[in-house]
């Protein structure tokens, strides 16, 4: 258990449904993040929320919507989605963006798992 | 702008053999680096960090990494390695008052019997 809980799992869809992907810290932070991961290719940052205002879109397609309506959840709505977007969207959560590099410190939570057809 | 580099992709020890992962960065200051690990099916972990001070650094797991400023790397050691510890290994680096990370690619760590 690592303080950061990612639903579901594990996701199909194609590329005509909405679907949403869900975190949840249990940590106390004000601070979360949606990664990418995919194969062979470095994490990729595609948003940063600190108590619930977004202060980073890193060039997302519009298909992706994240929505953080408090500063223990997260989610990322899907729509559209094309079979390159599929990949390990990775949640993650920090005590705060600024301050001491300690409260920067970042926790991760397991990952969903997309695939899209 | 801050890069990583982790030159090898997958690495096989024997479990009980030591293990050195490596960890290159592109910075021109005192970057903020640190070590998480990922194994199959979970999330990433947090294994050590390094932010100021002492250049040798003791993470979890019985893990260890030396920051040295002249060869711009971060490696991370391990004098005898166990089964559990196959996973992925990332390195990132941080840099400034700022919370981004730059991660590494990865180092697929595999341990034969």
């Amino acid at each position: 258990e690592t303080g950061v809980t990612q639903t579901p799992r594990h996701l199909v869809m194609g590329m005509t449904n909405k679907k949403s992907l869900k975190c949840e810290q249990h940590l106390g932070h004000n601070a979360m993040y949606w990664y990418k991961q995919s194969a062979k290719k470095p994490l990729e940052l595609m948003f940063v929320y600190s108590l619930e205002e977004r202060v980073e879109n890193n060039s997302v397609p519009s298909r992706f919507s994240p929505e953080c309506p408090n500063s223990s959840h997260l989610f990322l709505h899907l729509h559209t989605l094309q079979p390159e977007d599929s990949a390990l969207y990775l949640c993650a959560s920090s005590q705060d963006l600024r301050g001491t590099l300690a409260k920067n410190i970042q926790y991760f939570g397991a990952g969903t798992r997309l695939s899209v057809l | 702008a801050q890069s990583v580099t982790q030159p090898d992709i997958h690495i096989t020890v024997s479990e009980g053999a030591s293990l050195e992962l490596r960890c290159n960065y592109s910075y021109g200051a005192t970057p903020y680096l640190f070590w998480y690990v990922q194994s199959p099916g979970q999330g990433l972990q947090l294994l050590l960090k390094y932010f100021s001070g002492d250049t040798l650094v003791q993470g979890i797991k019985g893990f260890e990494a030396e920051f040295k400023r002249s060869q711009s790397s971060f490696n991370l050691r391990k004098p005898s390695v166990h089964w559990s510890d196959a996973a992925e290994y990332f390195c990132a680096v941080g840099a400034g008052s700022g919370y981004a990370l730059n991660f590494g690619k990865g180092t697929s760590l595999l341990v034969t019997p």
